[in-house]
């Protein structure tokens, strides 16, 4: 079973507007989320969480969302550059359980254009 | 500092043959974990290492996949008789013990 989903594998914006991703996740044992971005050849770098204490977390330009009545987390990216043009992976923790093993969505593929 | 890194970057085998990819956690690191992540799909938790002791590895496929990390530091991912459904790329994270893990770069396997 897919307990975190990605229902939208890609995403294309304009330099400068705002980019929404979105994230659903099924397990309400799950305490912490958090977002990774990835370039092709390589590993997934983080970028931002939120703890389930939490419905909203910023850093500079990223915000995460978490709306956990409805088990739904956003990230907002404003303005979106180029240079964010990456898979975006949503991620979720247990921290109870075996070390915070993270349960991952499928990503989407963003694109920024110019 | 050195992230996390994993060696080789690529491997090719052939059906059947056996393998190993290393993960070298950034120093300091006691929380190692490996995942694999085939195409389309985000990485899936194979196995957690605490120290030197596997904490959990309910990840692992199947009995053919196994991991070690004796000094509590390098970690070799093993696998035997592969088969070409074990291609993928198989990532390492390490964690000084937090929620935000760092991932290496990845070996992709490729089974032929």
């Amino acid at each position: 079973d897919q307990q975190v989903k990605q229902n939208s594998p890609s995403l294309s914006v304009q330099e400068g507007r705002i980019s929404i991703l979105n994230c659903d996740y099924t397990n309400s044992m799950f305490d912490y989320f958090l977002w990774y971005k990835k370039y092709p050849a390589e590993g997934p770098t983080f970028l931002i969480s939120i703890s389930s204490i939490k419905d909203k977390n910023e850093d500079g330009r990223f915000t995460v969302f978490l709306n956990k009545s409805a088990k739904h987390l956003s990230l907002h990216i404003v303005p979106s550059q180029p240079g964010d043009s990456a898979v975006y992976f949503c991620a979720a923790s247990w921290r109870e359980t075996s070390g915070s093993r993270l349960t991952f969505g499928e990503g989407t593929q963003l694109t920024v254009n110019p | 500092g050195a992230g996390v890194s994993q060696t080789p970057s690529n491997k090719v085998t052939e059906k059947g043959k056996y393998v190993e990819l290393r993960c070298d956690p950034i120093s300091g690191h006691t929380a190692l974990y490996w995942y694999r992540q085939s195409l389309g799909q985000g990485p899936e938790f194979l196995i957690y290492f605490q120290g030197t002791g596997a904490a959990d590895d309910s990840g692992l496929p199947n009995d053919r996949f196994f991991a070690v990390r004796p000094e509590g530091s390098v970690s070799t991912l093993k696998i035997q008789r592969t088969e070409r459904g074990d291609s993928a790329v198989y990532l390492c994270a390490s964690s000084p013990w937090g929620n935000e893990q760092f991932f290496g770069p990845g070996t992709r396997l490729t089974v032929l």
